[in-house]
């Protein structure tokens, strides 16, 4: 199993350019989401999906949109790329495993991330 | 909405001394709480939850709801430790559901 898998590693883009960042996984899992990582904070959730043809806003969606045709593909879309879009991006996916005594499962796996600087 | 706070951006201890790593939350439900840790060029991965209430590298983390907290500990730390440390939580009850991120730690194990 590969996991979860993420291109490209690094990209440069010019303001107002578009581009597509890929994830893919080969676990079967249900859930999938979409992180930003800026410099000294922590990973902020920008979409996510329950499954194939859902998908739902997180905390920071706006200039990013996702699409969820098959489960185990994931792309993140920017239309039009500004510096505030300058981050680490982390594709994750997770399987929810219910346990009678523990209640609900829910470890998120990670891909390797991908390095975007706008300018 | 829920908040994570990781009040120590860096941690520098010595291999052998006890570490402690901590995180506060404010949630008005019962969360699932989180710790993931990230070495160095490895993937962001679960170090533990609070629900299994298990160790894992001799790490451990009680859930205080009292004090809304979710310490990471180690009575030992090793240089093998090294690594940034995340606390997460999740709405507790709901599969599947979003985490939120503290800021995250950055610890460092000197020899």
């Amino acid at each position: 199993n590969a996991g979860v898998t993420q291109t490209p590693k690094f990209r440069i883009l010019k303001i107002g350019q578009s581009m597509t960042l890929q994830c893919t996984q080969d676990m079967n899992h249900n859930y999938m989401y979409w992180y930003r990582q800026d410099p000294g904070m922590g990973l902020k959730l920008i979409y996510y999906s329950v499954g194939a043809g859902i998908t739902d806003k997180g905390e920071v969606p706006n200039g990013y949109n996702v699409s969820r045709s098959t489960t185990e593909d994931f792309p993140l879309r920017l239309e039009l790329a500004a510096p505030s879009q300058t981050s680490v991006y982390f594709c994750a996916s997770s399987q929810s495993i219910s346990r009678p005594r523990s209640g609900a499962y829910n470890e998120q796996f990670f891909g390797p991330g991908t390095r975007l600087t706008v300018l | 909405a829920q908040r994570v706070t990781q009040p120590e951006k860096l941690l520098s201890v010595f291999k052998g001394a006890p570490v402690e790593l901590k995180c506060n939350y404010s949630y008005s439900g019962s969360p699932e709480l989180f710790w993931y840790v990230q070495y160095s060029r490895q993937r962001l991965q679960l170090l533990l939850r609070h629900i299994s209430r298990e160790s894992i590298k001799g790490f451990t983390a009680d859930l205080n709801k009292g004090e809304t907290s979710f310490h990471l500990k180690k009575p030992f730390a090793q240089e093998e430790d090294s690594a940034m440390y995340y606390c997460a939580l999740s709405p507790g009850g709901t599969s599947g559901s979003r985490l939120t991120f503290g800021e995250g730690t950055q610890l460092t194990v000197n020899p």
